[in-house]
C-alpha cells in the first residue's frame, strides 16, 4: 500500500523554466511534508518542508504547495538550473502515540537541460 | 559536526556472511533512523531510536537484522547470514525531536551493500 505516490518517474525541463514536481498521498492524518533531493551515490538532502496547517512555504527558488482537500503537494523550482538535475523524493510524516514516522514516495528524476 | 556520517560507504560480501554498518548522527540529535533503499524506490523505514531506546521496528526487519544505539550516540546495524535480497543502499538519518514537531531528518551518504 503506497501511501505517498509520485506518479511521474521522470521530468525534463529547459534551464530557466519552472519545474513542477507532484506528490499525492492517501492518509489524511499526515501532518508534515518534506521534499528531498538525491544525487547518485549520496544520501537524500533536505530541501523544504511544510506543515499541514499551511498551504505554501517558500525558500529561495523552491516553493512547496499543499492542497489538503486534494491530498496533493507540489514542489516548484524557479528558475530551474542544470545543478537541480537529481531525483526528488517527497515524504510525509504522521504522529502516532508520540512516534513520528516518515513515508517516502518513489521519487521523480528531474533533468534540467542547458 | 558537519552532518551524518556512515561507514563503510560500500560493502561487498558473500551470501551467508555477517555485516555491520555504523552511523554517526548529528551530535545534538536525539532521534536516529535506519532506512533501506532499492533501485527505483524511495527510502523504506527499518527502525528508529530515541536516544538509546529502539522505539519501533518495521516488518521489513527480519530476525537477521539487529540495530543498537548504545549511549544514545552512534548506531550500528548488523545483518546476519546475508542474502542476495539484502543488497541495497542502507541509509541513516537523524533528527531533533522537539515538542509537537517531528523535526527534519538529515541523511547520511549511505552504505551500499552488495551480496554476491
Amino acid at each position: 500500500d503506497q501511501q505517498v505516490k509520485q506518479n511521474s518517474p521522470s521530468l525534463s525541463v529547459q534551464e530557466g523554466r519552472i519545474s513542477i514536481l507532484n506528490c499525492d498521498y492517501t492518509n489524511s492524518m499526515f501532518d508534515y511534508f518534506l521534499w528531498y533531493k538525491k544525487y547518485p551515490a549520496e544520501g537524500p538532502t533536505f530541501l523544504i518542508s511544510i506543515s499541514s496547517i499551511k498551504d505554501k512555504n517558500e525558500d529561495g527558488r523552491f516553493t512547496v504547495f499543499l492542497n489538503k482537500s486534494a491530498k496533493h503537494l507540489s514542489l516548484h523550482i524557479v528558475p530551474s538550473q542544470p545543478g537541480d538535475s537529481a531525483v526528488y523524493f517527497c515524504a510525509a510524516s504522521v504522529e502516532d502515540s508520540g512516534t513520528y514516522k516518515y513515508i517516502f514516495g518513489t521519487g521523480t528524476r528531474l533533468k534540467v537541460l542547458a | 559536526d558537519t552532518g551524518v556520517s556512515q561507514d563503510p560507504r560500500h560493502k561487498i560480501t558473500k551470501r551467508g556472511q555477517n555485516v555491520t554498518f555504523r552511523c554517526d548522527p548529528i551530535s545534538e540529535h536525539n532521534r536516529l533512523y535506519w532506512y533501506r533503499q532499492t533501485l527505483g524506490q524511495g527510502p523504506e523505514f527499518l527502525t528508529y531510536f530515541q536516544n538509546e531506546a529502539q522505539l519501533e521496528k518495521s516488518r521489513l526487519l527480519s530476525d537477521r537484522f539487529s540495530a543498537e544505539r548504545p549511549k544514545g550516540s552512534f548506531s550500528t546495524l548488523e545483518i546476519q547470514r546475508t542474502e542476495q535480497g539484502d543488497s541495497a543502499m542502507y541509509l541513516c538519518a537523524s533528527s531533533l525531536l522537539t515538542s509537537g514537531a517531528p523535526g527534519t531528518q538529515y541523511f547520511g551518504p549511505g552504505t551500499r551493500l552488495t551480496v554476491l
